[in-house]
């Protein structure tokens, strides 16, 4: 158990919908990732949050955001979904080590 | 040309084989590498991490960074069926911002 947690487990909705997936990250860590993984794209980094301000972007689409509250635990919303959002979404956290990231057990959203 | 080469398998070895998993890289700016075990419908779990070239031992996992030739080599001694699983290299590194990573991830069977 790396410590770190998402809801829900599984996501199941329809195309054009919009869901919040949610992270809460390891006690003491101020960062907090996002990842998509899908079968064909392999492990994709979306964005980076560090105490509540937004750090660094990655392949984020302009239909998803994100959000990191006081308490620290984040927020990603996907909007419009669309049949290719379907994927594994993981969170991962870390302390001011970039090189020790710890990961959620993700979310796994289908999209119909 | 991908950041990141990773061949993605599947490999199969027998138990008590020696595994030897690579990944190669094109931007010299990558300062951090790691290694993460991600079992099937899991999130992935980081193994080992190196800063600097040279190798760096974990029991029966040894880690080894050539920054010369940008590749990068993950050794598993007596593979264990336990040890079945996908292995993505990741590296991180400022390059117009901070950003990390991950190879597509190799495939790794170990018959009993």
């Amino acid at each position: 158990d790396s410590g770190v947690t998402q809801t829900p487990k599984h996501l199941i909705t329809a195309t054009g919908q919009r869901v919040t997936l949610r992270c809460s990250p390891r006690s003491g860590d101020l960062s907090v990732y996002w990842y998509q993984q899908s079968l064909d794209q392999g492990l994709q980094f979306l964005i980076q949050y560090y105490n509540g301000e937004e750090r660094a972007k990655g392949n984020i689409l302009e239909r998803f955001s994100a959000q990191q509250f006081p308490d620290l635990h984040s927020e990603l919303n996907l909007s419009s979904l669309e049949l290719g959002d379907s994927a594994l979404y993981f969170c991962a956290s870390s302390d001011d080590r970039v090189d020790e990231q710890f990961f959620g057990p993700g979310t796994r959203l289908t999209v119909l | 040309q991908k950041e990141v080469e990773q061949d993605p398998g599947p490999l199969s070895v027998p138990e008590g084989a020696i595994v030897s998993l690579n990944c190669t890289y094109s931007n010299s700016a990558f300062q951090y590498f790691m290694w993460y075990r991600q079992y099937s419908r899991k999130g992935p779990e980081l193994l080992m991490y190196t800063y600097s070239s040279g190798n760096k031992e974990d029991g029966r996992f040894t880690a080894q960074v050539d920054k010369s030739s940008k590749y990068i080599s993950l050794f598993i001694r007596d593979s264990q069926p336990s040890d079945s699983a996908t292995y993505l290299c990741a590296m991180s590194g400022w390059t117009g911002g901070f950003k990390t990573i991950f190879g597509a991830g190799t495939r790794l069977f170990v018959k009993a």
